[in-house]
């Protein structure tokens, strides 16, 4: 799987957008880019993925660069229950019906909501 | 729609106790089952994962083990818990075939003593 690259921690105002960057230089062409969160003490929720189009679902949008070497995951109304930690994956998704891919979580990006 | 059960939300065990940890998953048949593990500031190692009734895969080697003795059960064990047990597990669900992603339980709060 690729290595991704997150920032540690971010802030954002509540009301605000709020743009979580992630590098995955190594990506390969049928890897897709995932993204989780995860609520302090609750398991991580799925939250969107895409391949190479830009993706938007009730909960976020995602923006791959052209190159496919990073993306952005756009809140664009943060609240406080945006508060989370952040998790940016790269995997390559199995069709086969005798496979499963088990997702490797990094540290994420710890994004806090200021009220 | 599916749901998916974790027991027990906390644990407090001695070293060297037994430990079992159940999941289960409702709404679905045949999905594929994961255990994860979260230590303390860190993040979420993949432990096991099932395709189906008595398969499991194992991601590193460690003091414990899983069975699935049910299309829609996923045990997590262990004959002798260590200090370094100590984490926050996880029991995950997903599809076959084209995936949007991993349903999460609530987790399990490990604290071996």
């Amino acid at each position: 799987d690729a290595k991704t690259t997150q920032p540690p921690s971010m802030d954002c105002a509540e009301g605000r957008a709020a743009n979580l960057p992630c590098n995955h230089s190594t990506i390969s062409g049928n890897e897709y880019v995932y993204w989780y969160r995860q609520i302090h003490s609750q398991g991580p929720q799925y939250i969107i993925h895409g391949l190479k189009n830009n993706e938007t679902n009730e909960m976020a949008s995602l923006i791959i660069t052209e190159d496919r070497k990073s993306s952005t995951l756009i809140l664009p109304h943060a609240t406080l229950r945006d508060t989370a930690v952040y998790y940016c994956i790269v995997r390559v998704r199995m069709y086969s019906g005798g496979g499963a891919d088990g997702l490797t979580f990094g540290k994420g990006t710890h994004l806090i909501i200021q009220p | 729609s599916q749901t998916i059960h974790q027991w027990p939300a906390t644990l407090v065990q001695p070293v060297g106790s037994p430990l079992s940890l159940e999941c289960t998953v409702e709404g679905t048949s045949n999905p594929n089952l994961y255990w994860y593990r979260q230590a303390a500031g860190r993040g979420l190692q993949l432990l096991f994962y099932s395709v189906g009734i008595g398969q499991i895969s194992s991601e590193v080697p460690q003091n414990l083990s899983a069975s699935r003795p049910q299309d829609r059960q996923f045990i997590l064990s262990s004959k002798k818990l260590l200090l370094s047990d100590s984490g926050f597990y996880l029991c995950a669900w997903s599809v076959k075939g084209p995936q949007k992603g991993y349903t999460f339980g609530s987790g399990t709060r490990l604290t071996v003593v």
